[in-house]
């Protein structure tokens, strides 16, 4: 199974602030990566994926993400973010078994 | 389209009971998990289903845990007896194959007491 790690537990940042969450993974092998968002007690929500081609991937919400495959990185940014965009947030990679490894989530905290 | 359905949502219940979470996927979807989320472990793959077959329980704590999908709209996880242990939130997810990624429910939490 593959292996995820998201680098920050937490991030405050001011609304308006730019926004990078780190995301690297395991396995060398070509796999599928997505970013999945999670407000305050709901479910998981897709933010974006990557599975093959052009290495950014632009999501919902105006997410992005860069896919480095040197690297086994697959970090999530934003330009502008705003106090709705408080939430937690995961990394996840599925390889050929289906399933997705999840990272342990970085948790978004906007402030005016 | 209403989603991934789950229920209950919240379930308060005394160590030694029996919980059934219950979880209707997205129509045509073939793939069907649930997960348990914790503080202390995240988010962890408990068993998944293709075409109502399950296929990999290796997440399964142990014997008290139990899932079923005895038909395409719907699907059980079975905790018998409960223990405190085992709250957490629990979420179903469904998808049309691998490279959609999984739509998520909104989850049930549990508190055993």
């Amino acid at each position: 199974a593959q292996s995820v790690t998201q680098l920050d537990s937490q991030v405050p940042v001011f609304e308006e602030a730019p926004v990078e969450l780190r995301c690297n993974y395991s396995s060398s092998v070509s796999v599928y990566l997505f970013w999945y968002v999670q407000y305050p007690n709901q479910g998981l929500q897709l933010l974006l994926k990557y599975l093959s081609g052009s290495t950014l991937v632009k999501g919902i919400n105006g997410f992005e993400a860069e896919f480095n495959k040197s690297q086994t990185s697959f970090h999530l940014r934003k330009p502008s973010v705003h106090i709705s965009d408080t939430a937690e947030y995961f990394c996840a990679v599925s390889d050929w078994d289906y399933k997705l490894s999840f990272g342990a989530g970085t948790t978004v905290t906007v402030r005016a | 389209d209403a989603g991934v359905i789950q229920s209950p949502r919240h379930e308060v219940t005394e160590m030694g009971q029996e919980v059934t979470l219950r979880c209707k996927p997205i129509s045509g979807h073939d793939y069907l998990f649930w997960y348990r989320q914790t503080m202390m472990r995240g988010l962890e793959l408990l068993i998944y289903f293709n075409n109502n077959v399950p296929i990999d329980d290796s997440g399964m704590p142990e014997d008290r845990f139990s899932a079923k999908m005895p038909n395409a709209s719907f699907s059980t996880l079975k905790i018998q007896p409960s223990e405190p242990r085992d709250s957490a939130v629990y979420f179903c997810a469904s998808s049309p194959g691998q490279m959609y990624g999984y739509t998520f429910g909104s989850g049930t939490r549990l508190t055993v007491v």
